[in-house]
C-alpha cells in the first residue's frame, strides 16, 4: 500500500525558518512526482510545486516561486518543503501528494503550520 | 494559465438525490488532464475521477465524470450520507496543476 507520511504540526514565529517533510515508500519517492499543496484555513486547494526525486527536477507555481524551496533526498525516500523566513500568511495545512501522470493519486495526512507572534 | 470555475459554490440536497457539479475551464483542456477530488472536514483530499471520466480505485459507481473541452461535470447519482463534502476539480497544463475553487455539497 502506498503511504506518504508527513512530519508533525509546527508552531513558528514570523521570520523563523522551517522545513517539513514527506516520507514515502521507495517506489513512490523515486519514480513519481511528489507535489505540495497548500490549504489556508477555510479555503481551497493551491498547487505549490513538485519534485521528481529520481533526478531532483523541480517545478513551482508562479505564486510560490521564490517563496518556498522544494527538495528531496531519495536515499531516505523523503521530500521536503522549506521556508527561510515565515510570514503569518503562511499559516495553513500543507499536503504532499504523489503525482500519477496528470493528477494526485495518494496524499499525505497533512502538516499544519501555524505562524504567530 | 488555465482558470477553473466551479459551480455552484454550495449545493444543498437531501440523501438519495442526484448531485450535478460543474467545472468550467478558461480554455479548452485535454480530457486526460482533468480530475475530481473529494475532501471531508479534517481529511486530506481523495482522488475520485481522473481523465475526466475514469473512477479511481475503490470509488463507488454512483460517482461519474463527463465532459470535454471547457465544460466538465461530476455527477453523484444518489447521495449517500458520506458524500456530503467538498469537491474540487483539477487540471494539468504547462507543467503545473490548477484547482478549481470547490463546490460544497451540504445536507438540505
Amino acid at each position: 500500500e502506498v503511504q506518504l507520511v508527513q512530519s508533525g504540526a509546527e508552531v513558528k514565529k514570523p521570520g523563523e525558518s522551517l522545513k517539513i517533510s514527506c516520507q514515502g515508500s521507495e517506489d513512490s519517492l523515486t519514480t513519481y512526482w511528489i507535489n505540495w499543496v497548500r490549504q489556508m484555513p477555510g479555503k481551497g486547494l493551491e498547487w505549490m510545486g513538485a519534485i521528481y526525486p529520481g533526478d531532483s527536477d523541480t517545478r513551482y507555481s508562479p505564486s510560490f516561486q521564490g517563496q518556498v524551496t522544494i527538495s528531496a533526498d531519495k536515499s531516505i525516500t523523503t521530500a521536503y518543503l522549506q521556508w527561510s523566513s515565515l510570514k503569518a500568511s503562511d499559516t495553513a495545512m500543507y499536503y504532499c501528494a504523489r503525482g500519477d501522470g496528470y493528477n494526485l493519486d495518494y496524499w499525505g495526512q497533512g502538516t499544519l503550520v501555524t505562524v504567530s507572534s | 494559465e488555465i482558470v477553473l470555475t466551479q459551480s455552484p459554490g454550495t449545493l444543498s440536497l437531501s440523501p438519495g438525490e442526484r448531485a450535478t457539479l460543474s467545472c468550467r475551464a478558461s480554455q479548452s483542456v485535454t480530457s486526460s488532464y482533468l480530475a475530481w477530488y473529494q475532501q471531508k472536514p479534517g481529511q486530506a483530499p481523495r482522488l475520485l475521477i481522473d481523465s475526466a471520466s475514469t473512477r479511481a480505485t475503490g470509488i463507488p459507481d454512483r460517482f461519474s465524470g463527463s465532459g470535454s473541452g471547457t465544460d466538465f461535470t461530476l455527477t453523484i447519482s444518489r447521495l449517500e450520507p458520506e458524500d456530503f463534502a467538498m469537491y474540487y476539480c483539477q487540471v494539468y497544463g504547462r507543467s503545473r496543476l490548477t484547482f478549481g475553487g470547490g463546490t460544497k455539497v451540504e445536507i438540505k
